[in-house]
């Protein structure tokens, strides 16, 4: 089972919006819509920011919001805020042996 | 407060074993899926292991043999016991609550183990 595919790094100005794409397959992405996504601040532990590809966790910003088109789901960061500057992974459930794959993580820097 | 907590890692020669532990708080592991994940210094996630609420357990197929999940429910406990350890199973490991698949909501703070020699 390979990782999902996402871009290395995203970057935007304060206030711009920016999307992410999370890149699988018929037996991940394609397959479920359990697509969830995670931010991560250097030297902390992940955090859920969208579970079922687009529902909010309570007290996760409006800012955040995800979809998803056939093998590839998306999250958008809506009013780029400093505090968005992490890194971003996208995790789905698999039919295969292994039962979840994250992405290669994508880096989100504000300019 | 809902959360959990990992400990146990260390530095360890390869071939060794270590166990991990996840303590949980405000909720009861036996009810709900829990999930290890880990993350090799500089590098990204990782699914490693499950436990269903039911007992069942599952591994990614690069520990599978290798490593055992487990949990005490009197404890509120669960264990990663990992043997066989190999360099590349360096990493932080995380205790997840497992949202039945469909995402990882509780993340503790995780707990590093180093293989080397």
């Amino acid at each position: 089972q390979s990782a999902l595919t996402q871009p290395a790094s995203v970057s935007g100005s304060p206030g711009q919006s920016i999307t992410i794409s999370c890149k699988g397959t018929s037996s991940d992405v394609g397959a479920y819509n359990y697509v969830s996504w995670y931010q991560q601040h250097p030297g902390k532990a992940p955090k859920l920011m969208i579970y079922d590809v687009i529902n909010r966790p309570s007290g996760v910003s409006s800012r955040f919001s995800g979809s998803k088109s056939g093998n590839t789901a998306s999250l958008t960061i809506s009013g780029l805020q400093a505090e968005d500057e992490a890194d971003y992974y996208c995790s789905s459930e698999t039919s295969s042996s292994t039962l979840y794959v994250f992405g290669t993580g994508t880096k989100v820097t504000v300019l | 407060e809902v959360q959990v907590v990992e400990s146990g890692g260390g530095l360890i020669q390869p071939g060794g074993s270590l166990r991990l532990s996840c303590a949980a708080s405000g909720f009861t592991v036996s009810s709900n899926y829990m999930t290890w994940v880990r993350q090799a210094p500089g590098k990204g996630l990782e699914w490693v292991s499950v436990i269903y609420s039911a007992g069942s357990t599952y591994y990614a197929d690069s520990v599978k043999g290798r490593f055992t999940f487990s949990r005490d429910n009197s404890k509120n406990t669960l264990y990663l016991q990992m043997n066989s350890l190999r360099a590349e199973d360096t990493a932080v490991y995380y205790c997840a609550r497992d949202l039945q698949g469909s995402a990882f909501d509780i993340w503790g703070q995780g707990t590093m183990v180093t293989v080397s020699s």
